[in-house]
């Protein structure tokens, strides 16, 4: 089975630029995760969905980001304005089940550079 | 406000011998708790779930302990080798019907032959 498929792997933009990352989480899944890392403040959760409704956005730094997922198999994070604060690597996971304890999958992220 | 520690500094050990990492947490009451494996340049990929009402849980060479008492959540792998290298996060989950997790910033393993 596929697993989380982030695009692009690396971006490089400079400051100003919108950014836009992508995520297919694993078939099935009715979770979705936005992540990001930095050697700062380790592995940060931005927001995540539940059957594509957002349920937790509290991790969302500031209104320059935004999430959506229009249907079950696709997301996207959007950064607009870009910063170079903004230079991370993002994350997407997804996982399954109704329960709490549920493993997440994790793609192999979006290293994002903002100049 | 809730914290998660992890050893800051690398671990490094001997192959054949056993690695214990730690990750404590205060200001939290996590019903379960995720350890997740790391390599360079890749996601997370999760290894064992540990639930508040266990003490301890073995998966091959892994094993990890969870005191809810003192806090703590200990790793262990046993006759570690060189793949074994790499970086551990611990994650603690909350009760409640949502799978969220909050991470620590993970310690690095380094398993020389």
């Amino acid at each position: 089975d596929a697993g989380v498929i982030q695009s692009p792997r690396h971006e490089v933009t400079e400051m100003g630029q919108e950014v836009t990352l992508r995520c297919k989480p694993i078939s099935g899944h009715d979770y979705l995760f936005w992540y990001r890392q930095t050697m700062m403040r380790g592995l940060e959760l931005l927001i995540y969905f539940n059957n594509n409704v957002p349920i937790d956005d509290s991790g969302m730094p500031e209104d320059r980001f935004s999430a959506k997922m229009p249907n079950a198999s696709f997301s996207t994070l959007k950064i607009q304005p870009s910063e170079p604060r903004d230079s991370a690597v993002y994350f997407c996971a997804s996982s399954s089940g109704t329960g709490n304890s549920q493993p997440q999958h994790f793609g192999d992220g979006t290293r994002l550079s903002i100049l | 406000s809730q914290k998660i520690e992890q050893n800051s500094e690398a671990l490094n050990i001997q192959e054949g011998k056993t690695a214990t990492l730690t990750c404590n947490y205060t200001n939290y009451s996590p019903a379960y708790l995720q350890w997740y494996r790391q390599d360079p340049g890749r996601g997370p990929v999760f290894l064992l779930l540990i639930r508040e009402n266990e003490k301890e849980k073995r998966k091959e060479r892994l094993k990890v302990t969870f005191d809810t008492t003192l806090k703590q959540s200990l790793f262990h792998i046993t006759a570690s080798q060189p793949a074994d290298s790499a970086t551990y996060l611990c994650a603690l989950g909350a009760s409640g019907g949502y799978n969220k997790l909050i991470f620590g910033a993970g310690t690095r393993l380094a398993v020389h032959p």
